[in-house]
């Protein structure tokens, strides 16, 4: 089956910089990777997603690049906001059809000091 | 439109207990998931439905047994309960036309 890597476990960075978290994923087949955000005690929630057949998707401040080749894909977050912190965990499953369930990450923990 | 919710938000059993989890979802999404997530883990799924009267076993099954009787609800069952079931249980539910899963607040187990 799929396994998803998630690196690093714990991000801590200032204020108004930048946030980057990585992903790799084993299935060649996988060819949707979502992005969640969880805060403490609550759902995770979608942030951003991307398909294989998409190098790169924005959404604001929110970036997901994927490098299909090399099995990889990352979360970027500019401008970093005390809101951003929380946990963020990336998934991988195979769709078209299919009702897979996800393969998530262990998750990020991502802090932001003001 | 509530969305997906789940009850009970929280609960405490004994080894040995039996208990069941209700996912109910209003958005007539046609598959529903059962996922757990434990410290340091992530989630990972449990069973999985693609509609009315069908399952199937996910990552983690064991111990565990799922019903879909109608489209909206989606029961996870534990017979026997053990301390290693102590987790967060998330539901989740899509279209079949689409990928985003919307997923319900949690329910927090407790086996003692």
């Amino acid at each position: 089956g799929e396994n998803v890597e998630q690196h690093p476990s714990t991000l801590s960075v200032q204020e108004g910089d930048s946030a980057v978290i990585k992903c790799t994923y084993s299935d060649s087949a996988s060819n949707y990777f979502p992005w969640y955000k969880q805060e403490l005690g609550k759902r995770p929630q979608l942030i951003i997603d991307i398909r294989s057949n998409v190098g790169e998707k924005k959404d604001q401040r929110i970036a997901v690049t994927l490098n299909k080749t090399a099995k990889h894909f990352s979360l970027h977050i500019t401008e970093t906001q005390p809101e951003d912190s929380a946990v963020y965990f990336c998934a991988a499953s195979t769709t078209g059809g299919g009702a897979d369930g996800l393969t998530f990450g262990k998750g990020t923990h991502l802090i932001i000091q003001p | 439109n509530a969305g997906v919710t789940q009850t009970p938000k929280f609960r405490v059993l004994k080894t040995g207990q039996s208990m069941t989890l209700l996912c109910a979802q209003d958005m007539n999404h046609e598959y529903m998931y059962w996922y757990r997530q434990d410290p340091g883990m992530g989630l990972r799924l449990i069973h999985y439905s693609v509609g009315e009267g069908t399952t199937a076993k996910g990552e983690v099954p064991d111990g565990y047994n799922v019903s879909r009787l109608k489209k909206q609800n989606f029961l996870l069952g534990l017979e026997s309960a053990a301390p290693s079931q102590t987790s967060v249980y998330f539901c989740a539910s899509r279209r079949s036309a689409e990928e985003t899963q919307y997923f319900g607040p949690g329910t927090r187990l407790l086996v003692l």
